[in-house]
């Protein structure tokens, strides 16, 4: 099956830029879509395509890609964006399918 | 408000059936595809299955084809998982979602809070 590869955790001090990658074998033909899960929250639609998202995205969150990797950036993290960030995107059949999941954690 | 709000989730036994019901108010419904996605405990999201507007196509994954079946109700503003021979790797909170409007879309813009489902003897 399909899968997206994210790292872990990613780890940066208030004010620093974290990166949350993720990697799949179609994401060249594919757009990604990510999502931010507090603790006991849903997951909720924060960015997706050329930088597209929800009213009220704050500015610090940003995509790229090159290749089969996309990523999203966070330029001057701060402590409320410590959360989990999930990508997504689908495959051939038109299933969808959810990253691993990366853990921000704000120093 | 724009809003989805899942229900029907408890604990049933293996092998039992349950069926989640998501009820939808502010945007109109039946422009829109639907989607139901579950988290299990510690887990990452795992998308289910999504239902077009018109009901004229549903996919499912791998996991749940043959098992889970997904509808909805236009006139209602509903929509529907009906979950059969539940084992305990199904125990999860079940999601209801919008997926974002247009084509070539599959963003899910919005989320109720979830129900949860226990599948447990």
């Amino acid at each position: 099956s399909y899968e997206l590869t994210q790292p872990p955790s990613v780890s940066a001090s208030p004010g620093q830029t974290a990166r949350i990658t993720c990697s799949g074998d179609a994401l060249p033909n594919q757009y990604v879509y990510w999502y931010q899960q507090k603790s006991g929250r849903a997951p909720e639609l924060l960015i997706y395509k050329d930088n597209q998202g929800p009213s009220g995205i704050p500015e610090r969150f940003s995509v790229s890609s090159s290749g089969r990797t996309v990523t999203l950036t966070i330029t001057g993290v701060r402590a409320e964006d410590e959360a989990d960030y999930y990508c997504q995107s689908s495959d051939s059949s038109g299933a969808y399918v959810f990253g691993s999941g990366t853990e921000v954690i704000v120093l | 408000e724009v809003q989805v709000v899942e229900s029907g989730g408890g604990l049933v036994q293996p092998g039992g059936s349950l069926r989640l019901s998501c009820v939808t108010s502010g945007f109109s419904f039946r422009r829109y595809s639907m989607s139901w996605v579950r988290q299990a405990p510690g887990k990452g999201p795992e998308w289910l299955s999504k239902i077009t507007s018109d009901s004229s196509s549903k996919t499912y994954a791998g996991s749940v084809t043959g098992r889970f079946t997904i509808s909805r109700d236009n006139a209602r503003n509903l929509l529907y998982l009906q979950m059969h021979s539940l084992s305990p790797d199904d125990t999860a909170v079940y999601y209801c979602a919008r997926v974002l409007y247009g084509a070539d879309v599959i963003g899910l813009d919005v989320w109720g809070q979830g129900t949860t489902v226990t599948v447990s003897s």
